[in-house]
């Protein structure tokens, strides 16, 4: 079966402060994958998306960035963090029958 | 973009009844589904209608769809307290993304 991963579950960052945060999948190959921020109270915003490895997509210009080096790892960075950035993250695959399986995610705080 | 809006925004019910959600959207669409999510965690996929589909079923949960009011509802029957979280509806259109709404706190009392 399917298992997706997301790791850190708990981030505390300082505003100026570098970010990685990964996700990988198992039990699946040459998924899409997805990254989406929710603030506090909000719905889903997607913020990157990827179909392939070194494949993709931006939805919203930010100071974030993803890369997918292998075909079930997609990464989430910055080189600095604001104050805005902070949210919950989660990572999410699907294999093209538009059903999405949501990771953990991670609560990312930026202080 | 947002494309589903949920309605109401916070609903709460005693264990037992049933509770219905609401979601509107505004373009056209091929398919609809609704997410659950517990506080802190991620998103659960409960069920997909598709836009040629009126209603669905899956347990204690009935969707319907009514394409020509781009509307959608969500019925849990005789809810129980484990169905306490927020629900989300989603979209998907002709560029295969999902768009979610803000979704729905639910609260059932014991």
């Amino acid at each position: 079966s399917q298992t997706i991963h997301q790791w850190p579950a708990t981030l505390v960052q300082p505003v100026g402060s570098p970010l990685s945060l990964e996700c990988t999948v198992e039990g699946t190959s040459n998924p899409n994958l997805y990254w989406y921020r929710q603030a506090a109270g909000r719905g889903l915003q997607l913020l990157f998306y990827s179909v392939g490895i070194g494949q993709i997509s931006s939805e919203v210009p930010q100071n974030l960035s993803a890369s997918r080096p292998q075909d079930r790892q997609f990464i989430l960075s910055s080189k600095k963090l604001l104050l805005s950035d902070s949210g919950f993250y989660l990572c999410a695959w699907e294999l093209g029958a538009d059903t999405q399986y949501f990771g953990p995610g991670t609560r990312l705080t930026v202080l | 973009s947002q494309q589903g809006e949920e309605d109401p925004q916070a609903l709460s019910i005693q264990e037992g009844e049933n509770a219905t959600m609401n979601c509107s959207y505004k373009t056209s669409i091929n398919n609809l589904q609704w997410y659950r999510q517990n506080s802190g965690r991620g998103l659960v996929h409960l069920i997909l209608i598709r836009s040629n589909e009126r209603e669905k079923h899956s347990g204690r949960l009935r969707v319907t769809l009514d394409t020509s009011k781009k509307s959608s509802s969500l019925l849990i029957t005789a809810s129980r307290a484990a169905d306490t979280a927020s629900y989300f509806c989603a979209t998907t259109g002709a560029n295969s993304k999902l768009t979610f709404g803000k979704g729905i706190t639910l609260s059932v009392r014991p």
